[in-house]
């Protein structure tokens, strides 16, 4: 079984879209976060939301907008796509609050590619 | 403020030879540090933790990490190294209260058989 998922993999799209990427997770946990992998692998996390709750909002632009539905789910909307937002989107979740001890486990990520 | 560096953009060991991947940090409490691997087109595995006890740590596949806060360091190790091993390995931390992990850039491992 898929710890944490997302969809979809690879997402192709035109400068000026707006598109969303999904990702959950079965393992029971509170804390779910995005980060994104840029060109040269350096990763960075963008959101945290712990039940439901955001809790970290790095410096993102307000285009990239995240949603949580429930604990379990950890949508990224994102508006006027831009070529500078092509990454890899990576999902993650762990079992207690961002500033805990507890792993973070990462989801395959999403490939965005903005032509 | 916390920071983590990978000082090694690329390690290259032959099979069978061990292996370290070396890691460094800043933090301005007590830290908590990660290694995690990623696979080619993957997400990140998460491999070890150091949070408090024990300065060597044992994980996955083999891999262990010493933690020495005299040097601020926190290396991945691996007695014998495999052609599978061969993936981009990241170093993170967190300092004590604060909310997120902070990422090394990365170092690729490459194994030659």
């Amino acid at each position: 079984d898929t710890a944490v998922s997302q969809t979809p993999k690879y997402l192709v799209t035109q400068m000026g879209n707006d598109k969303s990427i999904k990702c959950e997770q079965n393992l029971g946990h509170d804390t779910m976060y995005w980060y994104k992998q840029d060109s040269k692998k350096f990763l960075k996390i963008m959101f945290s939301y712990n039940n439901k709750e955001l809790i970290i909002n790095e410096t993102v632009p307000n285009r990239f907008s995240p949603k949580s539905p429930d604990k379990a789910h950890l949508n990224l909307h994102i508006n006027s796509l831009e070529l500078g937002d092509s990454a890899v989107y990576f999902c993650a979740s762990s079992q207690g609050i961002a500033g805990s001890t507890d792993t973070q486990y990462f989801g395959p990520g999403t490939r965005l590619t903005v032509l | 403020a916390q920071s983590v560096a990978q000082p090694e953009d690329q390690v290259n060991v032959a099979e069978g030879n061990p292996l370290t991947v070396k890691c460094t940090y800043s933090v301005s409490g007590n830290p908590y540090l990660f290694w995690y691997v990623q696979y080619p087109n993957r997400g990140l595995q998460f491999l070890l933790k150091y949070i408090t006890g024990d300065n060597l740590v044992k994980g996955s596949y083999g891999f262990e990490a010493e933690f020495n806060k005299s040097q601020t360091s926190f290396h991945l190790k691996k007695p014998s190294a495999l052609v599978s091993d061969s993936a981009l390995y990241f170093c993170a931390v967190r300092d004590w209260g604060a909310n997120n992990l902070f990422f090394g850039t990365g170092t690729r491992l490459t194994v030659i058989p």
